[in-house]
């Protein structure tokens, strides 16, 4: 049992480039959420899903997009990398109702 | 709108001493919170959550956590603290799952 799943785990980027993140969970979780850490800020929510075919956003959007075409997959997306996404990325899934999170072991993005 | 607040940056103690990690949260209804424990280059591990019911937790490495509705608070405390414990801590409250910005805790010998 994997559990959540990011590829790549890191990734150096040159300015304007684009590239995307996978996450992938097999505990056939609804709902899915994507984060970034930077030292001091914690982790702030990107954007997030509820079901498959639905994405919302978060704390902090900008820059990014995100699709689930597939219940166990969540995307997210940089179409114009600037250095100011070099951070570490965080994805997450869990059932509907009050229960705990999953977080995959992250993915560490340079970008240059 | 929800939000947590970590008003500790960073904390030293002493091995052996107590510890009292602080979180205050704003949410609209009922609040489902979290603790979670980072350790450096690692993901986040779930140290205890309060749904409902009693207000003490217990979690994981002999954590507790008090939830306390009129203060809006949800208090991290561990009775000694261990060298193994230095790490990051996590405080989350649920609607989205929106973190505060953590407290370093660092151990001394």
């Amino acid at each position: 049992n994997a559990g959540v799943t990011q590829t790549p785990k890191f990734r150096v980027l040159k300015t304007g480039q684009s590239m995307t993140l996978l996450c992938a969970q097999d505990m056939n979780h609804e709902y899915m959420y994507w984060y970034r850490q930077d030292p001091g800020m914690g982790l702030r929510l990107i954007h997030y899903s509820v079901g498959e075919g639905t994405t919302a956003k978060g704390e902090v959007p900008d820059g990014y997009n995100v699709s689930r075409l597939k219940k166990q997959n969540f995307l997210l997306g940089l179409e114009s990398a600037a250095p100011s996404q070099t951070s570490v990325y965080f994805c997450a899934s869990r059932s509907p109702g009050w229960t705990e999170a999953f977080f995959g072991q992250g993915t560490r993005l340079t970008v240059v | 709108a929800q939000s947590v607040t970590q008003p500790d940056i960073h904390i030293t103690v002493s091995e052996g001493a107590s510890l009292e990690l602080r979180c205050n949260y704003s949410y609209g209804a009922t609040p489902y919170l979290f603790w979670y424990v980072q350790s450096p280059g690692q993901g986040l591990q779930l140290l205890l959550k309060y749904f409902s019911g009693d207000t003490l937790v217990q979690g994981i490495k002999g954590f507790e956590a008090e939830f306390k509705r009129s203060q809006s608070s949800f208090n991290l405390r561990k009775p000694s603290v261990h060298w193994s414990d230095a790490a990051e801590y996590f405080c989350a409250v649920q609607g989205n799952l929106i973190f505060g910005k953590g407290t370093k805790l660092s151990v001394k010998p």
